[in-house]
C-alpha cells in the first residue's frame, strides 16, 4: 500500500499562470478530501469527493478553483490565474467513508509557490 | 475553523509527560481525531475520540469532555522524536469533513 500519492511535490509559477495538482488516493478509499496548509490560516477543507461525486465545496474559493474526479483512482485541484496569496501546501487525504471511526490518511502535499 | 482552539506552543523534558490542549464549538459534534505532523511531512493519525473519558493508547492517550468541548493528548515518558507538531482535528455531521485547530508545537527538551 503505497498510501496517497501527490504530484508534484513542489510547484513555483508565476502570478497568473494555471496550476494543476494531482492526488490518487489508497485504493478502495471512496472518499477524498483536499485541504489547504499555511502558517497564518492552518489546514482549511477545501473540497470532498465520495466515490468520485463532489459532495461538500463549502471550503474553495468561489473564483480561480476547481476540483474534479474523473475516476475513482485520481482527482485534480485547479486553480487558475494563480495570486501569491494562493502559496500554501495543498494536502490531499482520502479515507474508506465509513460511520463512526473514519480515519483519513493524508498525502505528502503539493507544495505550490506563486511568485 | 469551527472553533476549534490549541494552544501555539509547548515545551516539556525528555522523561516527563505533556498534554496538548484542545477546546471546540459543541452544537453538532460528531468526533473528534488528533493527528502528528512533522515539518514538512504530512500528518499522521493518532487517534479518534467520539465518547466522554480517557482512551489509553500506551504512549498517547486522549481524553473527552463533549460537554465542555474539551480534548487532551497526553504523552508519556517524552522521547526527543515526539518534538513535532500536534493537530485537533473535530468532525462536524456534514458528512466527515475534518475542522482542525492550528496545532501545538512541542518540544521536548534534553
Amino acid at each position: 500500500n503505497a498510501g496517497v500519492i501527490q504530484t508534484p511535490r513542489h510547484k513555483v509559477t508565476g502570478k497568473g499562470q494555471e496550476a494543476t495538482l494531482w492526488c490518487e488516493p489508497i485504493s478502495g478509499h471512496s472518499a477524498v478530501f483536499w485541504y489547504r496548509q499555511t502558517i497564518v490560516q492552518g489546514l482549511e477543507f477545501l473540497t470532498y469527493f465520495r466515490n468520485q461525486a463532489p459532495i461538500d465545496d463549502s471550503g474553495m474559493p468561489k473564483e480561480r478553483f476547481s476540483a474534479q474526479m474523473p475516476n475513482q483512482s485520481h482527482s485534480t485541484l485547479k486553480i487558475q490565474s494563480t495570486q501569491p496569496q494562493d502559496s500554501a501546501v495543498y494536502l490531499c487525504a482520502s479515507s474508506l467513508d465509513e460511520t463512526g471511526e473514519d480515519t483519513q490518511y493524508f498525502g505528502p502535499g503539493t507544495r505550490l509557490l506563486v511568485l | 475553523g469551527q472553533g476549534v482552539e490549541q494552544p501555539d506552543n509547548l515545551m516539556s523534558v525528555e522523561g516527563t509527560f505533556a498534554r496538548v490542549n484542545c477546546t471546540y464549538s459543541t452544537s453538532g459534534f460528531n468526533g473528534l481525531s488528533w493527528y502528528q505532523q512533522r515539518e514538512g511531512h504530512a500528518p499522521v493519525f493518532l487517534s479518534y475520540v467520539v465518547l466522554d473519558g480517557l482512551k489509553d493508547s500506551g504512549h498517547f492517550s486522549t481524553f473527552l469532555s463533549r460537554s465542555n468541548g474539551y480534548s487532551y493528548l497526553l504523552l508519556t515518558e517524552l522521547q526527543i522524536k515526539d518534538s513535532a507538531s500536534y493537530l485537533c482535528a473535530v468532525r462536524w455531521p456534514n458528512y466527515n469533513v475534518l475542522y482542525f485547530g492550528s496545532g501545538t508545537k512541542l518540544t521536548v527538551e534534553p
